[in-house]
């Protein structure tokens, strides 16, 4: 079956500008994680959301990210006012259920912010 | 807190050797699991295999195998007979188990820094 798609597959934007960007999770997939992934931090978690609930946003780098999720299934990750130390690439991730199951990953949005 | 170190940055063989590559966690809960995924310069993100920590049997796929030791805690990935298609970023991931850490931030992984492994023909 399809696996995690993410768009845009890559992204250039300019400071100061705002972005979203999109994941669709494996059909059934409950669970839904997004990473970041940048030279300086390596990979990081960043929210996760049970259904269309996200418990804990203490990851998010800073008020300017946001995210949410619709119908149990696609998720939108969206970046205010986008700073350079943003660029990075954002992966999202899938699992068939919260607890213990494996996470499938996307293949990820670049972003790079000029 | 949880925290996953792997030591080798990058490590460079000939096709055919065996390469080892290094994981070693830290944790509070004595429920957890491991991960190991494969980061080919695709970018994308592969799982590999899952190991909880109530299993210490030691793994074999293929030319694949992992040793997950509770004692040491470590968790490392040997390549046996290299390819040049096993170049890639091979990064190991904990994430911890016990049901309040879980309702507090889902099933997140911590990885570890990732090691490149360069497999020369």
């Amino acid at each position: 079956g399809a696996g995690v798609s993410q768009s845009p597959s890559n992204k250039v934007t300019e400071k100061g500008k705002d972005v979203e960007l999109r994941c669709d999770p494996i059909s059934g997939h409950t669970a839904l994680y997004w990473y970041r992934q940048s030279l300086g931090q390596g990979l990081e978690f960043l929210i996760y959301f049970q259904g269309n609930s996200a418990p804990d946003k203490s990851g998010l780098p800073s008020d300017r990210f946001s995210a949410e999720r619709t119908g149990g299934s696609v998720s939108t990750l969206t970046i205010q006012r986008t700073q350079q130390e943003d660029s990075a690439v954002y992966l999202c991730a899938s699992s068939l259920e919260l607890r213990t199951d494996t996470q499938y990953f996307g293949p990820g949005t670049r972003l790079t912010v000029l | 807190a949880q925290k996953v170190t792997q030591a080798q940055t990058e490590i460079s063989v000939v096709e055919k050797e065996d390469v080892t590559l290094d994981c070693v966690y830290e944790t509070r809960d004595t429920t957890y699991y491991l991960f190991w995924y494969k980061q080919p310069p695709s970018g994308e993100l592969v799982f590999l295999i899952r190991r909880n920590s109530f299993d210490e049997q030691n793994e074999i796929s293929g030319r694949y195998s992992w040793n997950f030791q509770k004692s040491t805690s470590s968790f490392n990935f040997t390549i046996t007979a290299s390819q040049v298609v096993d170049s890639a970023v091979y990064f190991c991931a904990l994430s911890e188990a016990e049901p309040a850490r879980i309702k507090a931030a889902g099933n997140k992984l911590t990885f570890g820094g990732g090691t490149r492994v360069l497999v020369k023909p």
